[in-house]
């Protein structure tokens, strides 16, 4: 079963910051917090993964609490192209994933 | 990233009719996944595709519904057999544990459609 939650759907404004939380307070000291995209159906898209430290690629970040009970996908300047599914999903590497109901982001112009 | 293809892109099938999934990584790995995402739906984990050996399947699915191989590290099928509508799904294929990376990555999925 899933171990994460997230709110069903968010809007965002184009340009300004998207903000995604998730709540995994069940996580295990050797789960690692992943985020996906998927868009339109299409095969679910890895954006980033982390521990226990924060993580920054070259377009989102991912801030996890100290406590590693939940986490949020930062997209810092959202444009309509981010309008999609995010799934937060909680396994141990190279595990099988247990998907949540994920968070449909609308980027709204 | 990990090149994953899937066979067919998508189908219409007939009610009481079997159709084989193929998928294809351009690179050996540890480990495939199924996964069927329902109409409107996030995805569920059909099961485990090992190498070598018969597949783990997760609760409620069944080796003679969705029967699968494995037969190297590059390439798993999955058969969707005896379908109903209620099989209207898309069918993903994942790998994980390629070397250099612990990042599942996804095929592109098959869209069936059963009528």
């Amino acid at each position: 079963d899933a171990k994460t939650t997230q709110p069903t759907s968010m809007d965002c404004a184009e340009g300004r910051a998207a903000n995604l939380p998730c709540n995994h307070s069940t996580i295990s000291g050797n789960e690692y917090v992943y985020w996906y995209r998927q868009i339109h159906s299409q095969g679910p898209q890895y954006i980033i993964h982390g521990l226990k430290n924060n993580e920054t690629n070259e377009m989102d970040s991912l801030i996890i609490t100290e406590d590693r009970k939940s986490s949020t996908l930062i997209l810092p300047h959202a444009t309509l192209r981010d309008t999609a599914v995010y799934y937060c999903i909680v396994s141990i590497t190279g595990n099988q994933f247990y998907f949540g109901t994920g968070t449909s982001l609308t980027v709204i112009p | 990233s990990a090149v994953i293809s899937q066979k067919p892109s998508r189908d219409i099938c007939q009610r009481g009719t079997s159709l084989t999934i193929q998928c294809q990584v351009d690179s050996q790995v540890t480990m495939m996944f199924w996964y069927r995402q329902q109409p409107g739906q996030s995805l569920t984990l059909i099961a485990t595709a090992n190498q070598g050996s018969e597949a783990t399947y997760e609760s409620g699915f069944v080796i003679d519904k969705f029967p699968i191989s494995r037969p190297n590290l590059t390439f798993s099928t999955l058969t969707v057999s005896n379908m109903s509508p209620e099989d209207s799904s898309i069918y993903l294929c994942s790998v994980a544990g390629r070397s250099g990376t612990d990042t599942q990555y996804f095929g592109p999925g098959t869209r069936l459609t059963v009528l």
